[in-house]
């Protein structure tokens, strides 16, 4: 069984502040795939981010940077001065790379990110 | 723009009609999903469709039905539906289909069509 957590349910921040959205994974399966999606106001999920089980590696984007962490099965997303644009429903999610489930993309609950200009 | 079109954005209809959300990608993707996102929940997966053939349908009532005319187009068609229907639904594609190694497959979503069951 796979699952998502994201702890945070609502965050706000002022523009121009850092934050860090949270996400906590479960599996089983020894190779898998974590994704970030971004999900505004008019519906569209928005693909962010995919990351494989074996590349540890952080990775930045502009003021978007993901840190992966095997160990404490966590994959965090942290931007940098926000930005009012940001503000959405950022989704983490997980999806086995091969086997019967690999069809299928576990998402979290969802963390809900206000940037108050 | 988005690269996966969906009609109608918004759709209201009674618990007796019959209406259709339709779905559209020219990426070439062989993979498209059926999604229902009820208001502040995550996507469920309804449906998917790989090389145009159903391949999941995750226990969803028969009140609706799925179609893929083509590696293009998926159509959801819905009748008898009950308020509690009422949600965001979702169409997204993938590359290849969902076989065995298909996991690494980003899925591209649609915007969306939002439809209220009165």
């Amino acid at each position: 069984a796979q699952k998502v957590t994201q702890a945070q349910t609502e965050i706000s921040v002022v523009e121009k502040e850092d934050v860090t959205l949270d996400c906590v994974y479960e599996t089983r399966d020894t190779t898998y795939y974590l994704f970030w999606y971004k999900q505004p106001p008019s519906g569209e999920l928005v693909f962010l981010i995919r990351r494989n089980s074996f590349d540890e590696q952080n990775e930045i984007s502009g003021r978007y940077s993901w840190n992966f962490q095997k160990s404490t099965s966590s994959f965090n997303f942290t931007i940098t001065a926000s930005q009012v644009v940001d503000s959405a429903v950022y989704f983490c999610a997980l999806r086995p790379y091969s086997g019967a489930g690999s069809y299928q993309l576990t998402f979290g609950k969802g963390t809900k990110l206000s940037v108050i200009p | 723009d988005t690269e996966v079109t969906q009609t109608p954005k918004h759709l209201v209809m009674g618990m007796t009609n019959k209406k259709s959300l339709k779905c559209e990608q020219h990426m070439g993707h062989r993979a498209m999903y059926w999604y229902k996102q009820k208001a502040k929940k995550p996507p469920e997966l309804m449906f998917v469709y790989s090389y145009e053939k159903l391949s999941i349908n995750e226990s969803v009532p028969s009140r609706f039905s799925p179609e893929c005319p083509n590696s293009s187009l998926l159509n959801l068609h819905l009748h008898a539906l009950q308020p509690e229907d009422s949600a965001l639904y979702l169409c997204a594609s993938s590359q290849g289909g969902t076989g065995f190694s298909s996991g690494a497959n980003v899925l591209t979503f649609g915007a969306g069509s939002r439809l209220t069951v009165l």
